[in-house]
């Protein structure tokens, strides 16, 4: 069965912390996915990975980057959080080419307090 | 990617068929459509895809028309746990998805 998996399900940090999330992937898929989704908002792409070390901006990339060493996992890196990050974060991965659907993780509920 | 547009919420009875319709009518040639539910406190599930044929698999039908610029995601015997929100995405790279915020299906008894 193919998996998306997110490091933790419900997450509290505070103000000013560095948070990383973690996403794992079985499916040997190139490209991976982060975004966030608020209330009212859908979901917004923060930013995703076509290759291992390569990376793009998506809609809403500021006050995170992103690091991707190993195919199979993609991390999200808050450098300092703060409280209008508080959201759910979905992590995905696809294979390259436009004819494929996309699996997505559980998300993360992040709150910044 | 062409922009969607879908209705904010909808009802339907149970057992019967759920329509659910999408404008994209900026659609490119060589764009996909496709759909995607979120049930709640879960991530994206993918349902269904398609170019420009009608396509059918075991969970839905999608229904595009000829000018391709609406189609119809169709559930043909809707249960309590089809209720979801619903996406419908147009894109032509496997770059990224664009959500939108989807259509609010509410499945009654």
């Amino acid at each position: 069965d193919v998996k998306v998996t997110q490091s933790s399900r419900y997450l509290v940090k505070r103000t000013g912390e560095k948070v990383f999330l973690e996403c794992v992937q079985d499916m040997d898929h190139e490209n991976m996915f982060w975004y966030r989704q608020d209330p009212g908002l859908g979901l917004r792409l923060i930013y995703f990975s076509y290759d291992v070390k390569m990376k793009e901006k998506g809609d809403i990339p500021e006050g995170y980057s992103v690091s991707r060493e190993k195919k199979e996992r993609f991390s999200l890196i808050l450098e300092s959080a703060s409280t209008n990050q508080t959201s759910m974060y979905l992590c995905a991965s696809s294979l390259w080419r436009v004819n494929t659907e996309a699996f997505f993780g559980q998300g993360t509920r992040l709150t910044v307090v | 990617d062409a922009k969607t547009t879908q209705p904010t919420s909808m009802d339907c009875a149970e057992g019967r068929a759920a329509n659910l319709p999408c404008n994209h009518s900026t659609i490119s040639g060589n764009e996909y459509v496709y759909w995607y539910r979120q049930i709640h406190s879960q991530g994206p599930q993918y349902i269904i895809h398609g170019l420009k044929n009608n396509e059918t698999n075991e969970m839905a039908s999608l229904i595009i028309t000829e000018d391709r610029k609406s189609s119809t995601l169709i559930l043909p015997h809707a249960t309590l746990r089809d209720t979801a929100v619903y996406y419908c995405i147009v894109t032509g790279t496997a770059s990224k998805l664009t959500f939108g915020t989807g259509t609010r299906l509410q499945v009654t008894l």
